[in-house]
C-alpha cells in the first residue's frame, strides 16, 4: 500500500532560525496536505497541493509539491515559539479512501 | 457551526471492557474517519465512511466496529479492551468531491486501558 515517509523525527531549532521537514511518498500523489498539531491539540488543516511543482506561501510558511508529485516540503522561516508543534503531511494517492499520513516531524524551539 | 464533536474527552478502561466513542459532525459532509495516535506517533487509520449506510477498513481495523446510520454521526466501538488499544483517538470529516476536501478534526478522546 501507499507508504508516506517524514523526516526529521525531531527538529531542534532556536528560535529565529529556520525549520523545513520532508515528505516523500512511495507512489504519485494526487494531492498532499499539510497540518499542524499543537501539543495537546488535535491536527489543524495549514494548506492543500495539487498542481506538480507547486510553490505556496502563507506568511512565513512556504509549501513545494514535487515535480513528479511524490514529495513535499515545508519550511518556515524565522521560527517563532508559536509555530511549537509537529507538521504531518498527508498524501492522497489515486483512489477514494482516506489520507496515509506521514508520522509527522515535532518542531522543538529553544528561546 | 460546531464542527466535529467527539465524547468523551477521557475515559479509562479496565481489560475485556467495552464503549462506544462517539463522533458527530454538523458540516453535511459526507467523508468521515476514525484515527488513532499513539504517544509522539503519526495518525493511523482504523475506519472509514464515504456515506451514510457504508464503512471500510483502514489500516489498523482489528479490534474495532463502526455504523454510519446518519450522515452527522459516525460512532467507534470497542468490543473488548486491550491495553494496545491505549491511545487517543481522533474523529475527522471531509467533503469529498471539492477542491479542497480538508479534514476537519475533532478534539479527540484519551483512552488508557488498565
Amino acid at each position: 500500500g501507499q507508504q508516506v515517509m517524514q523526516i526529521p523525527q525531531y527538529q531542534h531549532v532556536q528560535e529565529g532560525e529556520d525549520f523545513t521537514t520532508y515528505c516523500n511518498s512511495s507512489t504519485t500523489l494526487s494531492n498532499i496536505q499539510w497540518y499542524k498539531q499543537r501539543p495537546g491539540g488535535h491536527p489543524v488543516f495549514l494548506i492543500q497541493l495539487v498542481k506538480s511543482g507547486e510553490v505556496k506561501k502563507q506568511k512565513r510558511l512556504t509549501f513545494q509539491f514535487g515535480e513528479a508529485k511524490k514529495n513535499s516540503s515545508l519550511h518556515i522561516t524565522a521560527t517563532q515559539t508559536t509555530d511549537v508543534g509537529t507538521y504531518f503531511c498527508a498524501g492522497r494517492g489515486g483512489g477514494a479512501d482516506g489520507l496515509t499520513f506521514g508520522k509527522g516531524t515535532h518542531l522543538i524551539i529553544q528561546p | 457551526n460546531a464542527g466535529v464533536t467527539q465524547t468523551p474527552k477521557f475515559r479509562i478502561l479496565k481489560i475485556g471492557q467495552s464503549m462506544t466513542l462517539q463522533c458527530t459532525q454538523d458540516m453535511n459532509h459526507n467523508y468521515m474517519y476514525w484515527y488513532r495516535q499513539d504517544p509522539g506517533m503519526g495518525l493511523k487509520l482504523i475506519y472509514y465512511s464515504v456515506g451514510a449506510g457504508i464503512t471500510d477498513k483502514g489500516e489498523v481495523p482489528n479490534g474495532y466496529n463502526v455504523s454510519r446510520s446518519t450522515t452527522e454521526d459516525f460512532p467507534l466501538r470497542l468490543e473488548l479492551a486491550a491495553p494496545s488499544q491505549t491511545s487517543v483517538y481522533f474523529c475527522a470529516s471531509s467533503s469529498m468531491g471539492t477542491s479542497t476536501d480538508t479534514q476537519y478534526f475533532g478534539p479527540g478522546t484519551r483512552l488508557t486501558v488498565l
